[in-house]
């Protein structure tokens, strides 16, 4: 069975611009989550979605937002981009409706470049 | 703000030896306790995970120690190895929040 793949894997943008990532789920997977990486922050929550729903979200602005399509795959967008945004984008897939609570499977991650 | 904190840092084992990262949360509403290792241009991988009501759980080389009322867990690498070498980020979590440490960087030295 396929993992978690997420595209592009790598990606540099300049500032005020904004990026569509992609993330398609291990097949059968219902539940998508979104993690930000960085060397200062850390693993950070961003959202989870499942049934095309976004079932949680964490404390990011609204800039930050996603979206899930019927088929489970779910995409995440940031607008307005700030040099800040620059991280490892996350993405991990749960076979169950319990989402956060489940086992969850991340993939490789898109790096993002902010410039 | 930090919900989960992790120590140490880094660390550094001799092949063979125990490597003991510690964690200590805040949140009681958290339920399930992973720990997650992660390799340079890889996402991180659920390696061992624990809930509240047990312990210990050993699976492996690996063991989780969980105390409820330190509010702290830890995880021990037996026998440690070469290929150990990784980060290791513990996390806290329940159905509506996830937050993890700052991450364990271990080098198992041969």
């Amino acid at each position: 069975k396929a993992g978690v793949t997420q595209t592009p894997r790598y990606l540099i943008k300049t500032r005020g611009q904004q990026v569509t990532l992609s993330c398609s789920p291990i097949s059968g997977h219902r539940s998508v989550s979104w993690y930000q990486q960085t060397p200062g922050q850390g693993l950070q929550f961003l959202f989870e979605y499942f049934s095309e729903t976004q079932r949680n979200k964490g404390n990011f602005p609204g800039r930050f937002s996603g979206r899930q399509f019927s088929n489970s795959r779910s995409e995440m967008n940031v607008s307005t981009l700030e040099l800040g945004d620059s991280a490892l984008y996350l993405c991990a897939s749960s076979s169950t409706s319990r989402g956060l609570a489940d086992t969850q499977y991340f993939g490789p991650g898109t790096r993002l470049t902010v410039l | 703000q930090q919900q989960v904190k992790q120590s140490p840092q880094s660390l550094i084992v001799q092949k063979g030896g125990i490597s003991i990262i510690n964690c200590a949360y805040e949140n009681t509403a958290f339920d399930y306790f992973p720990w997650y290792q992660q390799f340079p241009g890889k996402g991180p991988a659920l390696l061992i995970a624990i809930r509240p009501d047990v312990s210990e759980k050993k699976e492996g080389r690996f063991t989780i120690s969980f105390n409820k009322s330190a509010k702290q867990f830890s995880l021990h690498i037996m026998d440690s190895q070469p290929g150990d070498s990784a980060t290791y980020f513990c996390a806290a979590r329940n159905n509506n929040d996830m937050r993890f440490g700052a991450g364990t960087r271990l080098t198992v030295k041969p």
